[in-house]
């Protein structure tokens, strides 16, 4: 199982963005990156996902490197309800699709 | 979609009985899978379903736990003989594998189980 690498823990400042880093040194070929988060007392809840270009959707952004060893989830405008613990997931479509999940980044938005 | 439901949300069993879960998927969802989530942990993957078929389980899911997903609808998750140690949150999520964003899986806000 590709493993991958986040600090425990962050802080941002209400409405300023955020860097969420993740490196994913054994990352292969056939592996897609993807983001939860998880608020408190709730099950996971899908942010964004891809496999080589960045990607951008409503909640989001996803900046990946070129070599994809490492990837940046940006929130752009932090708020309060973005307080969670951000995972950072390898899926390699050859194997299944069940997500094996790190112990992920615990964020804090400070007001 | 109305989302993943779980019921019950809350479970507090005594060590050695037999406790049972249940997961029904956002409806059209063909796959399910069963995860476990410890105090400080990310979730564990324990199995997955597509359709009718349980297509891998983890090395994590012991003699004791047993899914089933007779119909390709809803699913079941019993533990036997809990032991203090199967204290967990089970979630359960499901995703499509046609049309729409088949990468996706959508979660279910989970079990939580006490063994005293």
């Amino acid at each position: 199982d590709a493993k991958t690498t986040q600090p425990n823990s962050m802080e941002s400042n209400e409405e300023e963005p955020v860097h969420l880093p993740c490196n994913h040194s054994t990352i292969s070929g056939t592996d897609y990156i993807h983001w939860y988060r998880q608020l408190p007392s709730q099950g996971p809840e899908y942010v964004i996902h891809g496999l080589t270009s960045n990607v951008n959707n409503r909640m989001a952004s996803l900046a990946i490197a070129e070599d994809r060893k490492s990837s940046t989830l940006i929130l752009h405008r932090a708020t309060l309800r973005d307080a969670a613990v951000y995972y950072c997931i390898l899926r390699d479509v050859r194997t299944g699709n069940q997500f094996y999940f790190g112990t992920g980044t615990s964020l804090t938005v400070i007001p | 979609d109305t989302g993943v439901s779980q019921n019950p949300r809350h479970k507090i069993t005594k060590r050695g009985q037999n406790v049972t879960f249940r997961c029904d998927p956002i409806s059209e969802h063909n796959r399910l899978y069963w995860y476990r989530q410890t105090l400080g942990q990310g979730p564990e993957f324990l199995t997955y379903f597509q359709n009718e078929a349980q297509l891998e389980k983890s090395r994590l899911l012991s003699d004791r736990f047993s899914a089933e997903r007779p119909k390709g609808s809803f699913s079941t998750l019993e533990i036997q003989r809990t032991e203090q140690g199967d204290s967990a949150m089970y979630l359960c999520a499901s995703s499509r594998t046609r049309g729409g964003n088949t990468d996706t899986q959508y979660f279910g806000p989970g079990t939580r189980l006490t063994v005293l």
